[in-house]
């Protein structure tokens, strides 16, 4: 089946750790996503890629890092530079300016 | 000022009613996303439209890009409908980025 992949479901960061949450889609899109969104709070972009090899910053993008080496694939990872990790992380990817499929998301928590 | 404002923030309902929940955004678009967010999290596309009205099932959603608005209803409402539902607009100048609104909280109880 076609879709966005998102692992773990569930993670846990020690203080001073940096952990990586996996995005994987076989949409063929070119264009992935990561948002943050915290309890009753809507989603904020942390970084985006329109095409592999390159990516942008959100609105957020401090404590995170992101790669593109692979169409498929556009791993997020939360630095221990990141002081409030705690959130729901989704992940999402578009053919352009189109409909915008998700991931099932990731919940971040520290120990 | 957000530039993709909802209303209302939450709403409740009754099992059969119908719901309006609407979307008003300041900035020029070429497309309209309406997306529902489960309890679990999840997000699924329900509609995107640049014109007109689209209807799938129970919902529908219109868009009127002079007045810069866009409603989502659903009518016969079930319990099932409950969750959160955010409305998102590929902004002309936003590259390839959508803005979001704040989302719209709706709990239909039996």
């Amino acid at each position: 089946d076609g879709g966005i992949t998102q692992s773990p479901k569930y993670l846990f960061r020690k203080e001073g750790q940096n952990v990586t949450l996996s995005c994987e889609q076989n949409l063929n899109h070119d264009a992935m996503y990561w948002y943050r969104q915290d309890p009753g709070q809507g989603l904020r972009l942390i970084y985006y890629s329109q095409i592999v090899n390159d990516f942008q910053k959100g609105d957020i993008a401090e404590g995170y890092s992101v790669s593109r080496e692979k169409k498929e694939s556009f791993p997020l990872t939360v630095t221990s530079a990141q002081k409030n990790p705690t959130a729901f992380y989704l992940c999402a990817s578009s053919m352009g300016r189109n409909i915008q499929y998700f991931g099932a998301g990731t919940r971040l928590s520290v120990l | 000022k957000n530039e993709v404002e909802q209303s209302p923030q939450n709403l409740t309902a009754q099992e059969g009613e119908f719901i309006t929940i609407n979307c008003s955004y300041s900035v020029g678009i070429s497309a309209l996303h309406w997306l529902q967010q489960h309890p679990g999290g999840g997000i699924v596309s329900l509609f995107m439209l640049s014109s007109g009205k689209k209807k799938h099932g129970r919902l529908i959603a219109t868009i009127n890009i002079q007045e810069k608005h866009s409603s989502l209803h659903i009518t016969a409402s079930h319990p099932r409908d409950s969750a959160v539902y955010i409305c998102a607009v590929w902004g002309e100048t936003s590259g390839s980025r959508l803005t979001f609104g704040e989302g719209t909280q709706l709990t239909v109880n039996p």
